[in-house]
């Protein structure tokens, strides 16, 4: 089945400092690609929706120049969390449309991400 | 928010007794589908139920789709203690994709 593959599974940064989280789909083409954002016992925030070869499109509240979301391929997506903060730190996860229409959508294994 | 809300938050029952977990949504939808998340982990699929279907199932789950209630619902039956997870409902219009709250489930062996 679908698999979307997403690294790093975890990261601890400094404050200040950028962290690129990538998502790949390996076995499929993914053309578009959503980031969510979970705090602890939180559901999933959507962030952004990535599409390949275009801008993404970025959830009321969410800064684009601080969540960079590239697509520059169809099997990559990946979002840098630039200039981290302490209050970034979060649960990160993409997910991936699903190669047909009864098939439910592909979630990387996410990423754990702490600023310090 | 389009976020959708989940009821109980939190649930804890027996192994073998019977777990449900309920989820209203804002706006038409497309699909609805249910996700399982293990601690600290990505996502799992476990069940996908479309607009013009009212009940579906797959093995020990159970779900019902209520369009004009916009509220569906997850019958786990026979729950096991692997079964502890968060489970969240997810609305998918065709554009979007919305997670519900989510309700954290824990199967006392």
């Amino acid at each position: 089945g679908a698999v979307v593959s997403q690294h790093p599974s975890w990261v601890i940064c400094k404050s200040g400092t950028s962290v690129k989280i990538e998502c790949r789909s390996l076995d499929f083409q993914a053309t578009t690609m959503f980031w969510y954002r979970q705090f602890p016992k939180q559901s999933l925030m959507l962030m952004a929706t990535s599409n390949e070869g275009s801008k993404a499109t970025y959830e009321q509240g969410v800064e684009k120049d601080k969540f960079l979301i590239n697509h520059a391929s169809l099997t990559l997506s990946t979002l840098t969390v630039t200039s981290a903060h302490p209050e970034d730190s979060s649960f990160y996860i993409c997910s991936a449309p699903g190669v047909t229409a009864n098939y439910g959508y592909t979630f990387g294994s996410g990423t754990r991400l702490t600023v310090v | 928010s389009q976020q959708g809300e989940e009821d109980p938050q939190a649930l804890s029952i027996q192994e073998g007794e019977n777990a449900t977990m309920n989820c209203s949504y804002k706006t038409s939808i497309n699909n609805l589908q249910w996700y399982r998340q293990n601690s600290g982990r990505g996502l799992v699929h476990l069940i996908l139920i479309r607009s013009n279907e009212r009940e579906k199932h797959s093995g020990r789950l159970r779900v019902t789709l209520d369009t004009s209630k916009k509220s569906s619902s997850l019958l786990i039956t026979a729950s096991r203690a692997a079964d502890t997870a968060s489970y969240f409902c997810a609305s998918n219009t065709g554009n979007q994709f919305y997670f519900g709250t989510g309700t954290s489930l824990t199967v006392i062996p």
